[in-house]
């Protein structure tokens, strides 16, 4: 199990640009989770989804972030319009639909907007 | 709403010395608490869970609900225990933690 997958691990976007992060769960899980880190900050929760459903977005900002899980292929979050603000590492995480209480995180994408 | 306090950005000390990376909590439930790590270009990953009361690596945590605090203790650090340590809660019936923003440890030589 390659535990989970993000790419691309580095993104670089000019403001205005549109930035597609890729996040992969591990195998059998089937909730994802996104969490932005800031510089200086913890990490602060994004959304929640399961396969083709948002659970909880009620960390995602309300304009320009968008995310989805298709019932195949990986989580996509999707960010338009970039400002440098949006410059951060964006973790995802996974877990099984049992109920578990354990995420796994993927390694994270940084992202910088120049 | 809960809130995860932890109050050092940085915490330094020698190889060898005792260690307490703090952490403190606001919620009105019985909350679940965990102590996460990230070494230097790893993933994040959990080191232990208030609730297993385990030893993961030499360290413990004990949650005082008194305080409200789940301190993470090693009594001799290692130079391989330089990392950001996270505390997190998890609050009854929710899949998303609450993290701390994070304290970094320097073991030093």
């Amino acid at each position: 199990n390659a535990g989970v997958m993000q790419n691309p691990r580095h993104l670089v976007r000019r403001r205005g640009q549109e930035a597609r992060l890729r996040c992969s769960p591990m195998k059998g899980h089937s909730h994802v989770y996104w969490y932005r880190q800031l510089p200086e900050e913890g990490l602060k929760f994004m959304v929640y989804l399961q396969k083709e459903n948002i659970i909880d977005e009620s960390g995602m900002p309300k304009e320009r972030f968008s995310a989805e899980f298709p019932k195949e292929g990986p989580s996509i979050l999707r960010i338009q319009q970039v400002v440098r603000g949006d410059s951060a590492a964006y973790f995802c995480a996974s877990s099984p639909p049992t109920g578990e209480y354990e995420q796994y995180f993927g390694p994270g994408t940084r992202l910088t907007v120049t | 709403a809960q809130r995860v306090t932890q109050p050092e950005k940085l915490l330094s000390v020698f190889k060898g010395a005792p260690v307490e990376l703090k952490c403190n909590y606001s919620y009105s439930g019985s909350p679940e608490l965990f102590w996460y790590v990230q070494y230097s270009r790893q993933r994040l990953q959990l080191l232990l869970r208030h609730i297993s009361r385990e030893s993961i690596k030499g360290f413990t945590a004990d949650l005082n609900k008194g305080e409200t605090s789940f301190h993470l203790k090693k009594p001799f650090a290692q130079e391989e225990d330089s990392a950001m340590y996270y505390c997190a809660l998890l609050s009854g019936g929710s899949y998303i933690p609450t993290f701390g923003r994070g304290t970094s440890l320097i073991v030093h030589p």
